[in-house]
């Protein structure tokens, strides 16, 4: 039974530049949510994908982007990226597509902007 | 939007003591209380979580309170080994539907 993966493990990017991050979720489940993790602090809700839409957002603008693919999988998209952009970019897979279905974490994606 | 505190930021304890740390919520709708711990360079994982409908929940060494009046949800650790070294995230959803992390509890557990 395959856990959530995410690639890649690590990005480094320039200021400006564009990134997409890509999430596959636990065999089994339909919701992608996607987190941003700074140094030393509890990850931020960005987005959750649910049946291909996106179901609610956080507050991120709109350089932040996202989608959901008919199997369920996912990429999150980041447009001129700052310096600040910088962080652990976590994915979590569940069933139900609410915000009170248990979460499962991937790996993450290390993400620097220089 | 849901607001949560985490207390404290830190905590050393001895092995084979008890550790608790604290949360507490603003929204008063949020009915979904997970706990997940994160070693160093390594994802969070989901180590117990409650929900509104219970006020106590326990797996082995870990168990979780929640007092939905005052709005606080508690983990408690006890016989602490060094392997429960790590960041303790607890989190808050279904009122505001986006789930809200507290900034995390670095438990640092001395053999």
């Amino acid at each position: 039974d395959a856990g959530v993966t995410q690639s890649p493990t690590h990005l480094i990017k320039t200021r400006g530049q564009q990134v997409t991050l890509r999430c596959s979720p636990k065999s089994g489940h339909d919701t992608v949510s996607w987190y941003q993790q700074a140094l030393g602090q509890g990850p931020q809700f960005i987005f959750q994908y649910y049946e291909e839409e996106e179901r609610q957002r956080g507050n991120f603008p709109d350089r932040f982007s996202g989608h959901q693919f008919p199997n369920y999988s996912s990429e999150l998209n980041v447009n001129a990226l700052l310096l600040g952009d910088s962080a652990l970019y976590l994915c979590a897979s569940s069933l139900g597509g609410t915000s009170t279905d248990t979460q499962y974490f991937g790996p993450g994606t290390r993400l620097t902007v220089l | 939007g849901e607001n949560v505190e985490q207390h404290p930021s830190t905590l050393s304890v001895q092995e084979g003591d008890s550790a608790v740390i604290k949360c507490t919520y603003s929204d008063s709708a949020s009915n979904y209380f997970p706990w997940y711990k994160q070693e160093l360079g390594k994802r969070p994982q989901l180590i117990i979580d409650i929900r509104s409908n219970v006020g106590e929940k326990k797996d082995q060494r870990i168990a979780v309170t929640l007092n939905k009046t005052a709005k606080h949800f508690s983990l408690h650790i006890t016989e602490t080994q060094p392997e429960d070294s790590a960041v303790y995230f607890c989190a808050a959803s279904g009122g505001s539907y986006i789930p809200t992390f507290g900034r995390g509890t670095s438990l640092i557990v001395h053999p």
